[in-house]
């Protein structure tokens, strides 16, 4: 079965410091990639999406992420963290006929120390 | 703008209560979903409906069923509440597989059961 694996449950950065949020998925045929942020008492607001077009994906706020085929990766960065990165960030794949399904990962939140 | 209105943000029902939660759209949107949240465990699908009175079973559709009697509105009902049911629910719509666009997601309800 397909899956997404986010490593790390929680990831604590200081302010100012690069923020690296880590996706794997399982899968031999390419996905569609997405990353979302739940800021508290929210729901998911996307951040970027990987669509095969190019590589290095540019989202909100900053953040950008690089598909790695052969490391079947999708790691979310960002130069420099600001307070208000503080959030839960969720990887999610779809694959082409899965009818617009995602298949989450399990989550990682990002603390941002002062 | 996109908006996925969700009817309760918070919401506290006791065991063996039939339970409602609606979900409203206003984009068009074919595909519609409910998701339960837990800490760790990422977002689980409960159903999905991808038209009008059509509906699928996701990971998690055990003491839940669903209606989509309008385009725009989708329903999770909980039979017969328990406990274990206590969790944070999302609903999402998206496009049908028009280049696997992004899930848009409402601001959740918060359901406690006692």
């Amino acid at each position: 079965a397909q899956s997404v694996t986010q490593l790390g449950s929680h990831v604590s950065v200081s302010e100012g410091a690069l923020v690296l949020l880590r996706c794997n998925y399982s899968s031999s045929v390419p996905p569609y990639l997405f990353w979302y942020v739940q800021y508290p008492n929210q729901g998911l607001q996307l951040l970027l999406k990987y669509t095969s077009a190019a590589t290095l994906v540019k989202g909100i706020n900053g953040f950008e992420a690089e598909f790695k085929k052969s490391e079947t990766s999708f790691h979310l960065t960002k130069p420099s963290a600001h307070m208000s990165d503080a959030a839960e960030y969720f990887c999610a794949v779809s694959y082409s006929g899965n009818t617009g399904k995602l298949i989450f990962g399990q989550g990682t939140t990002l603390q941002v120390k002062p | 703008d996109v908006k996925v209105t969700q009817s309760s943000r918070y919401l506290v029902k006791r065991t063996g209560e039939k339970v409602f939660l609606e979900c409203v759209q206003d984009m068009d949107h074919e595909n519609m979903f409910w998701y339960r949240q837990d800490p760790g465990l990422g977002l689980r699908l409960i159903y999905f409906s991808y038209d009008v009175k059509m509906k699928e079973k996701g990971d998690i559709p055990e003491g839940y069923s669903v209606s989509r009697e309008k385009k725009e509105r989708f329903s999770l009902i909980l039979e017969s509440a328990s406990t274990n049911q206590t969790s944070m629910y999302l609903c999402a719509s998206s496009f049908r597989d028009r280049d696997h666009q992004p899930q848009h997601f409402g601001d959740g309800t918060r359901l406690s059961i006692l």
